[in-house]
């Protein structure tokens, strides 16, 4: 079945840095690929996403890209900030499911002051 | 303003007990969503509904029912609780209509003992 592979599973980057966080999916009929923040004790937020007719997506201090041809996407955060510190999900969903998202296992950031 | 709630917040049952977990949004979205979240499986998909009457199970939907009979909610019963399913859940909807972005709820975390 459909598979959403996500590394590493925990990241530590010095406040400032940049953080990539990056996933892999199987099915190559997928093209919506969101990303969400989960703070501690609260549900997942969507941050950002992308569709498979876009490369690279920003909003200010994040952006995503995709690569169709090895199926993989990633996240970049850029001046990273001690309230970006949380567990980040990648995901993907394909045209036929009408909003079934398939998850990775998350990524744990911590950003050191 | 808009929102999705999930109610209770906690919850500890024992073995072989019925429960339910309550979802209610109030966006109009069509689409809704169980998932489990537990350490190292990210999120998987419980059960799914299209609209009311509708209803579908994900990959790990065995010990789970759900029922859709308005718009707004989603209840999620565990038939039999079992310790396998302690767990946090996340409710989550989505309008659906060629838009796949989902919106979480604040999650319940249920103990079986």
């Amino acid at each position: 079945g459909e598979n959403v592979e996500q590394h590493p599973s925990t990241l530590s980057v010095q406040e400032g840095d940049s953080a990539v966080i990056k996933c892999t999916y199987s099915d190559s009929a997928s093209n919506y690929f969101p990303w969400y923040k989960q703070e501690l004790g609260k549900g997942p937020q969507l941050i950002i996403d992308i569709r498979s007719n876009v490369g690279e997506k920003k909003d200010q201090r994040i952006a995503v890209t995709l690569n169709k041809t090895a199926k993989h996407f990633s996240l970049h955060i850029t001046e990273t900030q001690p309230e970006d510190s949380a567990v980040y999900f990648c995901a993907a969903s394909r045209p036929s499911n009408t909003g079934k998202l398939i998850f990775g296992q998350g990524t744990t950031l911590q950003v050191k002051p | 303003d808009a929102e999705i709630t999930q109610s209770p917040r906690h919850k500890i049952t024992e073995t072989g007990r019925q429960v339910t977990l309550a979802c209610h949004q109030t966006w109009n979205h069509n689409n809704m969503f169980w998932y489990r979240q537990d350490l190292g499986h990210g999120l998987r998909l419980i059960h799914y509904s299209y609209g009311v009457q509708d209803t579908n199970k994900g990959e790990v939907s065995d010990g789970y029912s759900v029922s859709r009979s308005n718009t707004e909610d989603l209840p999620l019963t565990l038939e039999s609780a079992a310790s396998s399913q302690t767990s946090v859940y996340f409710c989550a909807s989505g309008s659906g209509t060629g838009n796949y972005e989902q919106y979480f709820g604040p999650g319940t975390r249920l103990t079986v003992t």
